[in-house]
């Protein structure tokens, strides 16, 4: 079973261009995160989605970003004119409908954005 | 703001030794907490949660602790190995969100 999956792994944009980071879940998870994290920090969370939903997207900039996550292929959190203060690495998680009791949220590899 | 928080940034450590990593959060009604490593250029990954009905919980040479009056919990690795070199930090689950504190990178020193 193929862990959670990212792409690209890096990413260099100019700033005002767009940039489009995508994850595809582990198998039979239903539900994805999104977190960034700037350089000697923790993860900040983002967004919440399950299929064609927005669960909780309250850790997401008004402006600039948005995030989906189809009824059929990868999520896509979205940045439009990106600054250079987007420059950081952007974290996907997958889980299953939690359940039980232990939660576990999957981490994928990352995408680091660069912004020049 | 963040409610979960590390005491140290960084932690160096014999290789053989125990390491402790120390952590508090400010919620009392935070109720489930989980404790990530990170290596360079990787994603976290799970090591082992806790709830807040429990005080202590082990895994394969790690055990964590919760001291709920002091609102402090912490991660101890049994004989520590080079390959446990990372940033751990501690996190804390509220509304499906992961909460994540700053993290303490772990040096092994041989």
């Amino acid at each position: 079973n193929a862990g959670v999956m990212q792409n690209p792994r890096h990413l260099v944009r100019r700033r005002g261009q767009e940039a489009r980071l995508r994850c595809s879940p582990m198998k039979g998870h239903s539900h994805v995160y999104w977190y960034r994290q700037l350089p000697e920090e923790g993860l900040k969370f983002m967004v919440y989605l399950q299929k064609e939903n927005i669960i909780d997207e309250s850790g997401m900039p008004k402006e600039r970003f948005s995030a989906e996550f189809p009824k059929e292929g990868p999520s896509i959190l979205r940045i439009q004119q990106v600054v250079r203060g987007d420059s950081a690495a952007y974290f996907c998680a997958s889980s299953p409908q939690p359940q039980g009791l232990t939660y576990e949220q999957y981490f994928g590899p990352g995408t680091r954005l660069t912004v020049t | 703001g963040e409610s979960v928080g590390l005491h140290l940034p960084t932690l160096s450590v014999q290789e053989g030794d125990n390491s402790i990593i120390n952590c508090a959060y400010s919620n009392s009604a935070s109720d489930y907490f989980i404790w990530y490593k990170q290596e360079s250029g990787k994603g976290p990954q799970f090591i082992i949660d806790i709830r807040s009905n429990m005080d202590k919980r082990q895994g394969q040479r790690v055990t964590v602790l919760l001291n709920k009056t002091v609102k402090h919990l912490s991660l101890q690795i049994a004989a520590t190995q080079p390959g446990d070199s990372a940033v751990y930090f501690c996190a804390e689950l509220r509304d499906d969100k992961i909460i994540f504190g700053k993290g303490t990178r772990l040096h092994i020193l041989p």
